[in-house]
């Protein structure tokens, strides 16, 4: 089975920069996701990682390091639009994905 | 647009109830699951199929059946309801024809077992 540790909750500025991080301890790896979800709306997908490094998608960013079992998203140019929480879900070898409980980012003016 | 629906949206129930939840998909992906999603607990999987009568267990299954009669049609039951299984539940598809084999998912089903 899959371990997956994200933070419960993060706060930042308009126009800030957030880093949220994903850890993770899995008996099969085979790609990590990250997905936003907006609250009481289906989570849609946002970035995959397979290789260790940086995958940048204009504002959003994500980073694997498969050594270390961790993951981050990086979302730059904070827009109140951001506020939603996002889900870090790791797949393994039978194609199934364990999802972290979720980070709830709340973005204040 | 290719799409990922669910029905019902929301549902009220009795404890001891059948309930059949329904998801479709016009998106021509030959995988489909069931999640089901709590607070502060995430998205747990429940069954998934990977082709039309393929049914395999997920994490949670117990309490639940599903039903892959077409490929466009994946069907969660719970036989007899109880509190306990009062969740927000999503269905999601994928295909392995997608670069990355993500899931989109359908806008969910709100069940309240009473």
């Amino acid at each position: 089975g899959q371990n997956i540790d994200q933070p419960t909750e993060m706060t930042a500025t308009e126009g800030a920069i957030v880093q949220i991080n994903c850890t993770y301890q899995t008996s099969g790896f085979n790609g990590l996701f990250w997905y936003q979800q907006h609250a009481g709306e289906a989570p849609t997908f946002l970035s995959y990682n397979v290789l260790d490094g940086l995958e940048e998608k204009g504002r959003f960013s994500s980073f694997l390091s498969r050594s270390k079992g961790y993951s981050y998203l990086l979302l730059k140019e904070l827009q109140m639009k951001d506020s939603a929480s996002y889900l870090c879900a790791v797949r393994d070898g039978d194609y199934k994905l364990s999802f972290g409980a979720g980070t709830t980012v709340t973005v204040r003016a | 647009d290719a799409d990922v629906t669910q029905t019902p949206r929301n549902r009220i129930t009795k404890t001891g109830k059948r309930i059949m939840l329904e998801c479709s998909q016009t998106k021509g992906h030959d995988r489909m699951y069931w999640y089901r999603q709590d607070p502060g607990l995430g998205l747990r999987l429940i069954y998934y199929s990977f082709d039309v009568k393929d049914i395999n267990k997920g994490e949670i299954s117990d309490g639940y059946s599903v039903s892959r009669q077409a490929q466009a049609k994946f069907s969660l039951s719970l036989e007899s309801a109880i509190p306990n299984q009062t969740a927000l539940y999503f269905c999601a598809t994928s295909d392995l024809r997608l670069e990355y084999n993500e899931q989109f998912f359908g806008p969910g089903t709100r069940l309240t077992v009473l």
